[in-house]
């Protein structure tokens, strides 16, 4: 069983159309969840970290909330640029390492 | 800002031949990172080091060495390509080793041919 799952793997949104993707995780001891953009054929971007229950974050178009059991990267308004693949990944407590998640791939069209 | 340096874009090799893949950071960074990232596979942990000429192993180290004399600088080796080798390689570094960002580089796509 994967410790982080993201959903949808794919999202398609017209510009304009805001909408949530959704990071949910078994690991306990959260020591935090970090969400990244990656272009294709490129490294994925450090966007944010979370680190507890409550915490928000945001940047431009991009919000990043968190609970006990899931993140959600919520995007307001978005933009063809916004097209990308996002990723989430966990860091457990007693872990140096965060397990990432598979991605979900966003699509905006004009 | 943070940089992380891959040498290559892309590379096509040969079977058998032995390949090195060179990563730079130029922030003093502590901690660097080798994953390898296939369609459905998401990211995998190959070898990461906390410091100069110290390894660990990650999820599939099998294959691959790794070296790392300079603190700025961690190489991945393939010892003998092989065709399921093939796949997207980014290196990555962090400044601390708990609850912070890693710094990718720009991958560099590995054809084992």
């Amino acid at each position: 069983e994967d410790q982080v799952t993201q959903s949808p793997e794919a999202l398609r949104l017209q510009e304009g159309e805001s909408s949530s993707l959704n990071c949910s995780y078994t690991v306990s001891g959260l020591r935090g969840l970090f969400w990244y953009r990656q272009d294709p054929g490129k490294g994925p971007e450090f966007l944010f970290t979370l680190y507890s229950a409550g915490e928000e974050k945001e940047k431009e178009r991009l919000k990043a909330t968190l609970t006990k059991k899931e993140s959600f990267l919520h995007i307001t308004a978005p933009k063809p640029e916004d097209s990308a693949t996002y990723l989430c990944a966990v860091q457990e407590g007693g872990s140096y390492i965060p397990t990432f998640g598979r991605g979900t791939s966003l699509i905006v069209h004009p | 800002d943070v940089k992380v340096t891959q040498s290559s874009r892309y590379l096509v090799k040969r079977t058998g031949e032995k390949v090195f893949l060179e990563c730079v950071q130029d922030m003093d960074h502590e901690n660097m990172f080798w994953y390898r990232q296939d369609p459905g596979l998401g990211l995998r942990l190959i070898y990461f080091s906390y410091d100069v000429k110290m390894k660990e192993k990650g999820d599939i180290p099998e294959g691959y060495s790794v070296s790392r004399e300079k603190k700025e600088r961690f190489s991945l080796i393939l010892e003998s390509a092989s065709t399921n080798q093939t796949s997207m390689y980014l290196c990555a570094s962090s400044l601390r080793t708990v609850s912070y960002g890693y710094t990718f580089g720009s991958g560099t796509r590995l054809t084992v041919v």
